[in-house]
């Protein structure tokens, strides 16, 4: 099983600063890796796919970048719609496996 | 406009079974690898079966295998999941999802308690 490790576990920062979140996976994954966003009662929503695409309505200030073990989702410009947690996950080989979440909170 | 909507959860003993129901619109299951996802309450999500887009293959997580069972029923584009011998630690909301996953319902949620 690919173990997925998402850093910082929590992350503090303010509406317009820049967020950097990193998802690392013990054995190559290719770019069969998704980011998700999931506020609080809500499903979670696709975001990124095969690492560096976005999904369909997702704003330009999200990008994703990286390939094999190491990935990296940066928001440019945060907004105040955009604090929630986020999670990686790989479809490179079965079971899919999800990273364990960075709360993006509001400093 | 793809949807999907679960149905069948609810509060049950330990040891006893559940059937989730996931209804899909705006696409045919037949086109599509669907999952089931759980999340426990305050944790990280985890990956529970799939089943591919023709039927001929189901993979499921070590935690429910030889409990859970994936099915689907194209004529009706509804997707399930057989749950048997459930577990206090399957206590869950359980979501299903369309292919990547890239969309997913807004879940049912599964209390197993004594």
């Amino acid at each position: 099983e690919i173990v997925l490790t998402q850093s910082p576990a929590t992350l503090s920062l303010s509406p317009g600063e820049r967020a950097t979140l990193s998802c690392r996976a013990s054995h190559s994954v290719s770019s069969y890796l998704a980011w998700y966003q999931q506020k609080p009662g809500q499903a979670p929503r696709l975001l990124m796919y095969d690492a560096s695409n976005r999904a369909t309505g997702i704003p330009a200030r999200f990008s994703g970048s990286g390939s094999g073990t190491d990935f990296t989702l940066t928001i440019s410009s945060l907004e105040p719609e955009d604090f929630a947690v986020y999670f990686c996950q790989q479809r490179s080989n079965w079971p899919y496996t999800f990273g364990q979440g960075t709360n993006l909170e509001i400093k | 406009q793809v949807q999907l909507a679960e149905s069948g959860g609810g509060v049950v003993q330990p040891g006893r079974s559940l059937r989730l129901s996931c209804a899909a619109s705006g696409f045919t299951l037949s086109s599509y690898a669907m999952h089931w996802v759980r999340q426990a309450p305050g944790k990280g999500l985890e990956w529970v079966a799939v089943i591919s887009y023709d039927g001929s293959n189901e993979y499921y997580a070590d935690s429910v295998k030889g409990r859970f069972t994936i099915s689907r029923d194209i004529s009706k584009n509804t997707l399930f999941l057989q749950m048997n011998t459930l577990r206090l630690e399957d206590t869950a909301m359980y979501y299903c999802a369309r292919g990547a996953p890239d969309y997913w319902g807004q879940g049912t949620l599964v209390t197993v308690s004594s």
